[in-house]
C-alpha cells in the first residue's frame, strides 16, 4: 500500500450531474497531483499543488473541473455538469519536494473510476 | 510540448525471453524518464529513474532502461522476464527538475506466459 487514499474506488453518475472525489496523499508529501487515464491511453496530467497552492493547471482542465487542497493535506477534485467524455480513471499522486530532485519519488493512489450515463 | 511514444502496445511472451520495451520522447531539453509499473489490480509503481549521470540506469526486480540522449530514448530491458512481470508497463517523462507536469506514454502490456 502507497499510503496515497482515494475516494471513492467508484463512481457512477448521470450526465449534467456534478461529483466530487478525494485524495488524501501521504501525510508529510507536500506535492499533490492529479491525473486522468482513459481507456488505451497513459494517464494525462490535470494539475499539481504544492501545499494549497495550485501551482500548474493543464489546458484539459475546463471550466467545469475545479481542484483545491484547503490545508495543504487532502485535495478534491469537482466537475460539474459532469459529460459522457468525463468517463475515466482519476489518478492522485503525492511526493515530498526534495532538495536534490533525483530523491523525489511519486506515489499513485488506486484512482476514482468514473463512468457517466 | 513533450510527448512520449511507446512503439509497442501489446507483448506476449514466455518466461525466460529478453524484453525490450521502446520508448521515445520529444523534448529537445534536459529531461528526466521514467518507467513506471501497473500490475493487474494494483496502483501505478516507479520501475526505475535517470535525472543525471549514468545513463544505464538499473531499477527493482532486475529491469533496467539506457538513456540515448542522440536518439531521445529510454528503452527498458530485462534480461530474463517472469510471469510475475505480466503488467502495463509506462514510460514518462518531465521537465529536468522534477515531478512537474509529467507527461506518459500510452503503456505497453506485457504478457509473460509460463
Amino acid at each position: 500500500d502507497t499510503g496515497v487514499s482515494q475516494d471513492p474506488r467508484h463512481k457512477i453518475t448521470k450526465r449534467g450531474q456534478n461529483v466530487t472525489f478525494r485524495c488524501d496523499p501521504i501525510s508529510e508529501h507536500n506535492r499533490l497531483y492529479w491525473y486522468r487515464q482513459t481507456l488505451g491511453q497513459g494517464p494525462e496530467f490535470l494539475t499539481y499543488f504544492q501545499n494549497e497552492a495550485q501551482l500548474e493547471k493543464s489546458r484539459l482542465l475546463s471550466d467545469r473541473f475545479s481542484a483545491e487542497r484547503p490545508k495543504g493535506s487532502f485535495s478534491t477534485l469537482e466537475i460539474q455538469r459532469t459529460e459522457q467524455g468525463d468517463s475515466a480513471m482519476y489518478l492522485c499522486a503525492s511526493s515530498l519536494r526534495q532538495t536534490w530532485a533525483t530523491n523525489e519519488k511519486l506515489f499513485f493512489g488506486s484512482g476514482t473510476q468514473l463512468s457517466v450515463l | 510540448a513533450q510527448s512520449v511514444s511507446q512503439h509497442n502496445h501489446h507483448v506476449i511472451l514466455s518466461e525466460a525471453a529478453s524484453l525490450e520495451l521502446g520508448c521515445n520522447y520529444s523534448y529537445g531539453g534536459t529531461v528526466n524518464l521514467f518507467w513506471y509499473v501497473q500490475y493487474p489490480g494494483q496502483h501505478l509503481q516507479l520501475l526505475l529513474k535517470y535525472f543525471s549521470g549514468d545513463p544505464l540506469v538499473k531499477g527493482i526486480k532486475g529491469f533496467e532502461a539506457e538513456f540515448i540522449k542522440s536518439k531521445f530514448s529510454f528503452n527498458l530491458r530485462k534480461p530474463s522476464v517472469q510471469w510475475s512481470d505480466t503488467a502495463e508497463y509506462f514510460c514518462a517523462v518531465a521537465y529536468s527538475g522534477g515531478y512537474q507536469k509529467v507527461t506518459f506514454g500510452t503503456g505497453t502490456k506485457l504478457q509473460v506466459i509460463p
